[in-house]
């Protein structure tokens, strides 16, 4: 039971260049989540999913685009990449939508746009 | 405008001390609140929760306060461990909204 895993760990991008993080959990859970964490700041929600093919905005959407096309996998692409979106990401998920249900992170994605 | 403010950095402590981190929030919808703990390298991890209709839960040497009025809460740890240095993530959230709210998160280091 591996739980929430990332690919990749770490890249780099120039600016313009595209990208697709991928998030897999294997706990069964409905809902997904991409967060990204800056520094000084706390983990902001980018884009989250409540099911498979279904997908919503978070707090920081812009610039993101996700997919939800099986249940376990939770996409997020950076269609143009920018020296803004260098960050570390986060996956997480959680049974149910619930405030109560817990958050399982993954180990984040270390992303430097040049 | 962040909502759930984490001041106050970082913290060191001597093991077998009391490590103490505050979270101030400004949404008075927020009913809801979570600690992540988070080791380097690695995601976030749950460590307790309490609700708006409590103002104290514990679990084991981790302590949980919340004053509504005052819009705060703070963690307790005692006593410190080693295994405990790590970034503490404040969180909240209503009831009615499953997406949380973090703070900027506070550094405890503590010292054998």
């Amino acid at each position: 039971n591996a739980g929430v895993t990332q690919t990749p760990k770490f890249r780099v991008l120039k600016t313009g260049q595209s990208m697709t993080l991928l998030c897999a959990q294997d706990m069964n859970h409905e809902y997904m989540y991409w967060y990204r964490q800056d520094p000084g700041m706390g983990l902001r929600l980018i884009h989250y999913s409540v099911g498979e093919g279904t997908t919503a905005k978070g707090e920081v959407p812009d610039g993101y685009n996700v997919s939800r096309l099986k249940k376990q996998n939770f996409l997020l692409g950076l269609e143009s990449a920018a020296p803004s979106q260098t960050s570390v990401y986060f996956c997480a998920s959680s049974l149910s939508g619930t405030v109560q249900e817990t958050q399982y992170f993954g180990p984040g994605t270390r992303l430097l746009v040049l | 405008d962040q909502q759930v403010k984490q001041n106050s950095p970082s913290l060191s402590v001597q093991e077998g001390r009391i490590s103490i981190l505050n979270c101030d929030y400004t949404n008075s919808m927020f009913d809801y609140f979570l600690w992540y703990k988070k080791y380097p390298a690695e995601g976030p991890t749950f460590l307790i929760s309490i609700s708006s209709i409590k103002d104290k839960n514990e679990d084991g040497r981790f302590t949980v306060f919340l004053n509504k009025s005052a819009k705060h809460l703070s963690l307790h740890i005692v006593p410190s461990q080693p295994g405990d240095s790590a970034v503490y993530f404040c969180a909240a959230s209503d009831y009615g909204n499953n997406r949380l709210a973090f703070g900027k998160g506070n550094q405890v280091v503590v010292i054998p």
